[in-house]
């Protein structure tokens, strides 16, 4: 395996449900992110985690959870989601917050009915 | 807040020209600039990354520029392929370190 990996790459989700996306790189790098991509709008930041410590927030709704247990490994865990959460959800690593080079997974996709 | 603009938002070229893709943001204080290209329904594929120490970085045939002062990056891609079709997005991290990305340029080179 190389580079960034997620998975699921589709998942469709009642209301009510709770999943969980999962991304893993296999990079070496110190720094995670997740973004949200709608249709027509620009790369929405969600959250940052550096060395396995939250360090951004960006205003995300409590119905997105994310936890990152090792500097391999980034979780977004979901529960109540509303049908406007549907996106793709994309993972990214870098080595460091400030200059490193982001490398982007391929995305799940998030159909919520 | 920083804001990033791509122009144009959509592109159509016969396959061999050369092209430019536009990039400009409003805070001209950032640590990079970062360039990628999307394929539909895929994740986001790194092309170039300039430091803002830089003026410019090349890989094969792109060539991306940055003037810090104006606030622009200009992607400049040579010989155009079909196999270049895609979204190209510009992304700039500033001082609060978040990467702000432009809403692309959708290229398409047709054959």
């Amino acid at each position: 395996e190389t580079g960034v990996t997620q998975t699921p790459r589709h998942l469709v989700m009642g209301m009510t449900n709770k999943k969980s996306l999962k991304c893993e790189q296999h990079l070496g790098h110190n720094a995670m992110y997740w973004y949200k991509q709608s249709a027509k709008k620009p790369l929405e930041l969600m959250f940052v985690y550096s060395l396995e410590e939250r360090v951004e927030n960006n205003s995300v709704p409590s119905r997105f959870s994310p936890e990152c247990p090792n500097s391999s490994h980034l979780f977004l865990h979901l529960h109540t989601l509303q049908p406007e959460d549907s996106a793709l959800y994309l993972c990214a690593s870098s080595q460091g917050v400030r200059t490193g080079e982001l490398f982007f997974g391929e995305g799940s996709r998030l159909t919520v009915l | 807040k920083q804001e990033v603009t791509q122009i144009p938002a959509a592109l159509s070229v016969p396959e061999g020209e050369n092209l430019v893709l536009n990039c400009s943001f409003t805070d001209s204080a950032i640590y990079n600039l970062q360039w990628f290209r999307q394929d539909p329904g895929k994740g986001l594929t790194s092309l170039l990354l300039i430091q803002s120490s830089q003026r410019e970085q090349t890989s094969g045939r792109l060539n991306a520029s940055l003037d810090k002062s104006s606030g622009r990056s200009t992607l400049y891609i040579a010989a155009s392929q079909p196999g270049d079709s895609a979204t190209y997005l510009c992304a700039v991290r500033g001082g609060s370190e978040k990467l702000v990305f432009g809403k692309g340029t959708k290229l398409t080179v047709n054959p």
